[in-house]
């Protein structure tokens, strides 16, 4: 079955810290993959998204994802850190035998140290 | 409307108790899922609707737990004879048929405890 793993439970950082965060999934054939952020109190959104083209893609706050495809990885990633990062994260996957199915990480929460 | 709307927002029950929970998607998305978020875990994905087509069932936990969706639209999972172990959150997301590329909208949850 398809799964979705994220090493990282919790992560604290001091803010201007470097971030990545670990997504690796099973699922061998075509996906699409997605970062979603869920800050305290707030429903999740949507952080980035990759489903074809560069594998590096570019998400809003600064974020950034690389998809690696011979590791099966999809790694969150943020130069610089800051307090206002502090939230969950959870790593996405839809493959092209599971219609809209999308299938979740675990989460890392991050927390951040003014 | 703008969002993917639930309700109640928190849902405080007795143990025994059954309890609806309420979705209303973002109009004209085709495509509607049930996940639930337990303190600690991920998200676990429960049902999913697609237009006319019978739901996807496959991660309701038990037969205390079911859904519907009317006319396309507005969405309810109800759990009978709540237990403490459906204390989470229970999120409601809508997607339109692309949601492979787009992913999905989500609500804000509803917080069940039960007790």
């Amino acid at each position: 079955a398809q799964s979705v793993s994220q090493h990282n439970h919790h992560v604290i950082l001091s803010e201007a810290a470097s971030l990545e965060l670990g997504c690796n999934y099973s699922y061998g054939g075509t996906v699409n993959l997605f970062w979603y952020v869920q800050y305290p109190g707030q429903h999740l959104q949507l952080l980035l998204k990759y489903f074809s083209g560069d594998p590096l893609v570019k998400g809003i706050k600064g974020f950034e994802a690389e998809f690696i495809k011979s590791k099966f990885s999809f790694n969150l990633r943020k130069p610089s850190v800051q307090w206002s990062d502090t939230a969950e994260y959870f790593c996405a996957v839809i493959h092209n035998n599971a219609g809209n199915m999308l299938t979740f990480g675990g989460g890392t929460r991050l927390m951040v140290k003014p | 409307g703008a969002g993917v709307s639930q309700s109640p927002s928190n849902k405080v029950t007795e143990k025994g108790k059954d309890v609806e929970l309420r979705c209303d998607p973002i109009s004209g998305h085709t495509a509607l899922y049930w996940y639930r978020q337990s303190l600690g875990q991920g998200l676990e994905f429960l049902i999913y609707f697609q237009g006319n087509s019978a739901p996807d069932k496959s991660g309701l936990p038990s037969d205390r737990f079911s859904a519907e969706r009317t006319g396309g639209s507005v969405s309810t999972l109800t759990i009978q004879r709540t237990q403490q172990e459906d204390s989470a959150v229970y999120l409601c997301a809508s997607s339109t048929q692309g949601a492979s590329a787009y992913g999905y909208t989500f609500g804000s949850g509803t917080r069940l405890t039960v007790v």
